[in-house]
């Protein structure tokens, strides 16, 4: 079945780049996204990537895919404290036709 | 685009007791809807689907039920509440362009 695995934590220093990794388990993923959730909120997109691409980059943000290890992760430059939140990596085999599927979120902490 | 509103944002219910929750869509029609139940230390869980009135896929067994009596109306329901239902629920439909566009949900605690 499918499944999305992500590091649960990560804390860096405001400034410093973060980078937050995830894997997935089904080859037939066509788009790949992250999303962000900020403390009692819902869940905001932030960006997504189709399979034939190896790179996306939107400002901060910069996504690479590696397929052949089903290796996503998302980097954030010049990282800030307003950064802090949850981020999770979610598949789908068809964009907004099937359910998609999330990792458990990573905690991303950014220390002033 | 679309804009999904959910009520009510917290609710304490105790246990045995029965639940409600309520989501609906504006800015789309027949839209699929998706329940999501987030709880602590365990990501996002799908616990219903539905692709159009009356039409309900349960991904989790459990004591939750789901309804859609409407084309932009997804109801979220149980008879009797565990402490295990405890937890942040989130509604979600396909977005404009790709990806979902979430709830703001709703934060259950059953004491």
């Amino acid at each position: 079945g499918e499944d999305v695995e992500q590091s649960l934590f990560l804390s860096v220093r405001e400034g410093d780049s973060s980078v937050i990794n995830c894997t997935y388990t089904d080859s037939s993923s066509t788009y790949l996204y992250w999303y962000k959730q900020e403390p009692g909120a819902g869940l905001q997109l932030l960006t997504y990537i189709f399979s034939n691409m190896d790179m996306k980059q939107d400002q901060r943000l910069t996504v690479l895919l590696n397929k052949k290890d089903k290796h996503l992760s998302l980097r954030i430059a010049d990282t800030q404290t307003g950064d802090s939140a949850i981020y999770f990596c979610a598949e789908s085999i068809n964009s907004g036709n099937t359910p998609l599927v999330f990792g458990k979120g990573t905690r991303l902490s950014v220390i002033a | 685009s679309q804009t999904i509103h959910q009520w009510p944002a917290t609710l304490v219910q105790p246990v045995g007791s029965p639940l409600s929750l309520e989501c609906t869509v504006e800015g789309t029609s027949n839209p699929n809807l998706y329940w999501y139940r987030q709880a602590a230390g365990r990501g996002l869980q799908l616990l219903f689907y539905s692709v159009g009135i009356g039409q309900i896929s349960s991904e989790v067994p459990q004591n939750l039920s789901a309804s859609r009596p409407q084309d932009r109306q997804f109801i979220l329901s149980s008879k009797k509440l565990l402490l295990s239902d405890s937890g942040f629920y989130l509604c979600a439909c396909p977005g404009g362009g790709t990806g979902y566009t979430f709830g703001s949900g709703t934060r259950l605690t059953v004491v």
